[in-house]
């Protein structure tokens, strides 16, 4: 069965300080992948996504970056955070279709710059 | 742009109501639409909708697509507490090679006993 794993679950990093968070599946190959940020009590606003290995594509404009460097792992990362990058980030991925399918969610992790 | 647009935003309501919330879309290479659950912390998946007028339906919750209006409803009858989440309406969009699925800002539904 596939699984997804993201860690850390929780960060705590000050201002101007990089960032660096992982994301990997198991059990799949050649999945979507996607980094979303969901600010207190809203929905979910997508980052990146990325539908092969070094395929990464930005929907945001900001202080983020994503990588994809396997096939299943995704990483997200910042040179200099800013305090505006709090917030809960999730990663997802999902079976390129045929039929489009569901996306299937890490568990998240909450970061907040100080 | 492409968007996902929820109604409400926010809703409130006793325990054993009916609520039905809405999810209007706009996307460019519609493929589906799906209805998440969140709790605390993973979204987790209610329904995935590619045909219009075929309701699918889990225990008290339903759902159904219109493609030519361009909207979905969540419907769930006979509301307990544990009904309390955010729920969240996405659309997976994009040609073959490059599907995204973009989240609207979902609604936050609580249950009062």
């Amino acid at each position: 069965s596939q699984t997804i794993h993201q860690w850390p679950a929780t960060l705590v990093q000050p201002v101007g300080s990089p960032l660096s968070l992982e994301c990997t599946v198991e059990g799949t190959s050649n999945p979507n992948l996607y980094w979303y940020r969901q600010a207190a009590g809203r929905g979910l606003q997508l980052l990146f996504y990325s539908v092969g290995i070094g395929q990464i594509s930005s929907e945001v404009p900001q202080n983020l970056s994503a990588s994809r460097p396997q096939d299943r792992q995704f990483i997200l990362s910042s040179k200099k955070l800013l305090l505006s990058d709090s917030g809960f980030y999730l990663c997802a991925w999902s079976q390129p279709p045929i039929l489009a399918t569901e996306a299937f969610f890490g568990q998240g992790t909450r970061l907040t710059v100080v | 742009e492409d968007k996902v647009v929820q109604s409400p935003l926010s809703l409130v309501v006793h325990e054993g109501d009916t609520v039905t919330l809405n999810c209007s879309y706009e996307v460019t290479n519609f493929r589906s639409l799906l209805w998440y659950k969140q709790e605390k912390k993973a979204p987790t998946f209610l329904f995935m909708l590619t045909s219009s007028g075929i309701e699918k339906k889990s225990g008290r919750l339903s759902s159904i697509l219109d493609k030519k209006e361009l909207f979905s409803i969540l419907n769930i009858t006979a509301t307990q507490t544990g009904d309390s989440a955010i729920y969240l309406c996405a659309v997976e969009e994009g040609i073959q090679g490059a599907q995204k699925l973009v989240f609207g800002q979902g609604t936050r539904l609580t249950i009062n006993p």
